[in-house]
């Protein structure tokens, strides 16, 4: 059974900090991996998205790697800004279809 | 872009009422559609798989008689949860997955979710 794990569970930075979002999976037999950002009480925004042949994919400051063999996976965040924070969701699509997600990275840029 | 819809954003209900949320994807057509539910400061669980013009799959631990999924379109789902009661009081997303193409190829897009709260 997939399980992921996303380390630390909550992180506080000052602005302008680069940071590192851990997410680590048991199954490495994924189609592909997605982060995602959800601000408190709302629904999910698609950040990156890669897949399982791909190592990396980047947008503006953000750049998303994947080891799919070790089952993990990071996002880097490029000099933060308070509109950062935010809760960001690992998830993985398995070969099934079924996307798992885990728990989240509570972040908070403090200005 | 692709655009997945969901209505109500959110509803209040008492308990023992029946409440239907619907999912729609507005500019693709979507054979499978997904419903999770998260509870606050939890994450995504996936409920059941919903297919259209079959039945649904339901993941382990979900009533399937307590969440009806009906997929009676390429467009739309629709979760009515039976007899609601404070504990079913959560954030309900569904996802829909194009029908083109190949299955690995393509992603789901998330709808904004549906607040329910159950008095």
């Amino acid at each position: 059974k997939q399980e992921v794990t996303q380390i630390p569970a909550a992180l506080s930075v000052p602005e302008g900090e680069n940071l590192v979002l851990n997410c680590s999976f048991t199954d490495s037999a994924i189609y592909n991996l997605q982060w995602f950002r959800q601000d408190p009480g709302k629904g999910l925004t698609s950040l990156l998205l890669i897949q399982s042949s791909q190592r990396e994919q980047t947008s503006g400051r953000l750049n998303a790697s994947l080891d799919k063999s070790s089952g993990r996976s990071t996002l880097y965040i490029a000099a933060s800004q308070p509109g950062d924070s935010a809760t960001y969701l690992c998830a993985v699509r398995n070969r099934d279809d079924k996307i798992i997600f885990g728990k989240g990275t509570r972040l908070h840029i403090l200005p | 872009g692709a655009v997945v819809s969901q209505h109500p954003s959110w509803v209040i209900c008492k308990s023992g009422t029946s409440v239907k949320i619907e999912c729609r994807s507005l500019d693709f057509q979507a054979t499978t559609m997904f419903w999770y539910r998260q509870f606050p400061k939890q994450s995504l669980m996936l409920m059941a798989t919903s297919n259209e013009g079959s039945k649904a799959t339901y993941e382990q631990g979900v009533e399937k008689d307590k969440f009806l999924i009906n997929h009676a379109s390429l467009t739309l789902s629709t979760l009515t949860v039976t007899s609601a009661h404070p504990e079913d009081s959560s954030f309900y997303i569904c996802s829909a997955r194009p029908t083109s193409g190949g299955a690995y190829q393509e992603t789901q897009y998330f709808g904004p979710g549906t607040r329910l709260l159950v008095l």
